[in-house]
């Protein structure tokens, strides 16, 4: 049973398209997460959604706007896509937010090639 | 100045020999610490959470020093599967983004 899950694996696309990233979790948890990995493997936060309500939103181009129909679910929608936007992006929830000893889940990651 | 700094190596070492990393941060508000590895093409996972006792787990040891700002991780007796990148992970008390991760070690163990 897969506990972090995210849609597609791999995305491939022209540029100034408009494409989405799916993730669920069934651990119960009330946080979920978007970080963004560049080549230099740098884990960056993009946003964090706690029981649906936005808690996190780092200095983020605002074509990419997440979206969050339940606190299972955390999805990501980039409009217009760039040539940096190419990088992997992985999903993650915990327990809650701020707490101690709190561990991350991650998704398997989706890497986005824009070219 | 970054929250968390690690030498992104890569280290090489030999099956057996033990290994280990440092990795500082610049919060002296941080309250938890963490080491995650990550395998090529995959996600991080929790390798062990560092206390302020330090702690141990099979070959791996966690050390936290307040006072210098730095965690360590220690490996011993290294094995093949070891070959990953180490996260430092460092969490503070301070707002909502208050979870930070270093670039990582690369390590590469060696038949």
């Amino acid at each position: 049973d897969t506990a972090v899950s995210q849609t597609p694996k791999y995305l491939v696309t022209q540029m100034g398209n408009d494409k989405s990233i799916k993730c669920e979790q069934n651990l119960g948890h009330d946080t979920m997460y978007w970080y963004k990995q560049d080549s230099k493997k740098f884990l960056k936060i993009m946003f964090s959604y706690n029981n649906k309500e936005l808690i996190i939103n780092e200095t983020v181009p605002n074509r990419f706007s997440p979206k969050s129909p339940d606190k299972a679910h955390l999805n990501l929608h980039i409009n217009s896509l760039e040539l940096g936007d190419s990088a992997v992006y992985f999903c993650a929830s915990s327990q809650a937010p701020g707490g101690m000893g709190e561990k991350l889940f991650f998704g398997s990651g989706t890497q986005l090639s824009v070219l | 100045r970054k929250e968390v700094e690690q030498d992104p190596g890569p280290f090489n070492v030999p099956e057996g020999a033990t290994v280990a990393f440092n990795c500082t941060y610049s919060n002296s508000a941080s309250q938890s610490f963490f080491w995650y590895r990550q395998d090529c093409r995959k996600e991080p996972k929790l390798l062990m959470s560092v206390y302020s006792s330090g702690n141990e787990d099979g070959r791996f040891t966690a050390q936290l020093n307040r006072a210098s700002q730095y965690i360590s991780l220690l490996i011993r007796d290294s094995k093949l599967s070891d070959s990953a990148t180490y996260l430092c992970v460092v969490r503070t008390l301070t707002g909502a983004n208050n979870l930070f991760f270093g670039t990582g070690t690369r390590l590469t163990v060696i038949p």
